[in-house]
């Protein structure tokens, strides 16, 4: 069985311009999160996914990032425009039970704006 | 503020040792308390999942324990070996709606020949 795959796994942009982070759970995991990592932080809650429908998005920085899941299965993360701090690995995971189960995680994406 | 501290930030043991890695949290209200493996340039890897009954969950040569009383966790290691150097990260969940959780800092561990 596949696990989560993340693409791409790393990108470098400008300050400015758009980058879209792509991310596919394993087959038949309803929830879906977002979490990132910036250099010698630890890692941070983004958003959580249950199907299609944001269950909880507290953790986005600001309306620059732009999280979808059109049809529950695979979702996005655009970031638009991409400023110096957004630079980190971005990481999705999915799950089969929101609270109580294992978490699987993708290798993550690397994000860095010059 | 729901925080979880680890340590020490780092360690270097030599092949074959026994190491013990330490959490301490302050999240509440309490769900379950897991250790992942992280390997460089990959994704945290799950090696223990512990709710508030679990003293004790061994998961091959990796044994973590939890005080839920004074909120404290520690992931033992044994008879280490070089595939063991990584970023081991302790994350305390909290008990709401879906899965919400505070992650450590990591700890990286350097296992020598």
């Amino acid at each position: 069985e596949a696990g989560v795959t993340q693409f791409p796994s790393h990108s470098v942009i400008e300050k400015g311009q758009t980058v879209t982070l792509r991310c596919d759970p394993i087959s038949g995991h309803d929830n879906l999160y977002w979490y990132r990592r910036v250099m010698g932080k630890e890692i941070k809650f983004l958003l959580h996914f249950v199907k299609e429908s944001k269950q909880d998005e507290s953790g986005m920085p600001n309306n620059r990032f732009l999280a979808e899941r059109t049809g529950g299965t695979y979702s996005t993360l655009k970031v638009q425009p991409a400023e110096l701090e957004d630079s980190g690995v971005y990481f999705c995971a999915s799950t089969h039970f929101a609270n109580t189960g294992e978490l699987f995680f993708g290798e993550g994406s690397r994000l860095t704006v010059l | 503020k729901n925080q979880v501290e680890q340590s020490p930030q780092s360690l270097i043991i030599l092949e074959g040792k026994n190491c013990t890695l330490q959490c301490n949290y302050t999240v509440s209200p309490f769900s379950n308390l897991r250790w992942y493996k992280q390997d460089t340039g990959r994704g945290p890897v799950s090696l223990t999942i512990m709710t508030f009954s679990e003293n004790t969950k061994s998961n091959g040569r990796y044994t973590a324990t939890l005080d839920a009383d004074t909120k404290q966790s520690s992931l033992h290691i044994t008879a280490s070996q070089l595939s063991d150097s990584a970023s081991y990260i302790c994350v305390v969940s909290v008990r709401q709606a879906g899965t919400a959780l505070i992650f450590g800092k990591g700890t990286t561990l350097s296992v020598s020949s």
